[in-house]
């Protein structure tokens, strides 16, 4: 059964910080990961995609990466600002249905 | 393209009641799946509809169930509400391509508080 852990739970850093999130999966059998933001009472929105057989996915400040092998993936925020405050959840997707399965998140609060 | 979208956004039903909520996917998406966000057990996968036909399921009771329309818009009932379905159901649309690639797009979620 796919176990997906992320640490921390919270982190709380100054607006302009560079920081990295991470993301730990028990079963390297994925078809993709995927990383999402949450604010509070809300969806989720799609941030990073990254698929099985790629390495790395760039949008703007947010770099993802992905080792399959290890089943470890990284969220790297650079240049942190306020409106960058949520809940992050990383997601993978693998096994004979396509669901997600998800981290329970970090909690990002980044002070002005 | 418009979003995904839910209705309603809010309930408050009694233990007991059944209800009913709505998912319309993004234009073009085939695959609608269905998830509960608590704060104790996160989000959880509830069940998966393709083409009508529900494609995969979760570890969720039989009071849990859904359907999908021909225009691919899903609903999800629950009947015999107990307290601890109280949760965000969140609903996600994709093209539902075989192979797992795609990137799934959640809705902004219908808030249950069962009373």
């Amino acid at each position: 059964k796919q176990e997906v852990t992320q640490i921390p739970a919270a982190l709380s850093v100054p607006e302009g910080e560079n920081l990295v999130l991470n993301c730990s999966f028990t079963d390297s059998a994925i078809y993709n990961l995927q990383w999402f933001r949450q604010d509070p009472g809300k969806g989720l929105t799609s941030l990073l995609l990254i698929q099985s057989s790629q390495r790395e996915q760039t949008s703007g400040r947010l770099n993802a990466s992905l080792d399959k092998s290890s089943g470890r993936s990284t969220l790297y925020i650079a240049a942190s600002q306020p409106g960058d405050s949520a809940t992050y959840l990383c997601a993978v997707k693998g096994g004979s249905n396509y669901k997600l399965t998800f981290g329970k998140g970090t909690l990002l609060t980044v002070n002005p | 393209k418009a979003g995904v979208t839910q209705t309603p956004r809010y309930l408050i039903k009694t233990r007991g009641q059944q209800v009913t909520l709505s998912c319309s996917p993004i234009s073009g998406h085939r695959s609608v799946s269905w998830y509960q966000q608590t704060p104790g057990q996160g989000l959880q996968f509830l069940f998966e509809y393709f083409s009508e036909t529900q494609r995969n399921k979760g570890n969720f009771p039989g009071r849990f169930s859904g359907r999908q329309f021909s225009n691919s818009r899903s609903e999800m009932n629950v009947s015999t509400l107990e307290l601890g379905d109280s949760a965000l159901y969140l609903c996600a649309s994709s093209l539902g391509r075989s192979g797992g690639t795609d990137t799934q797009y959640f809705g902004p979620g219908t808030r249950l508080t069962v009373l």
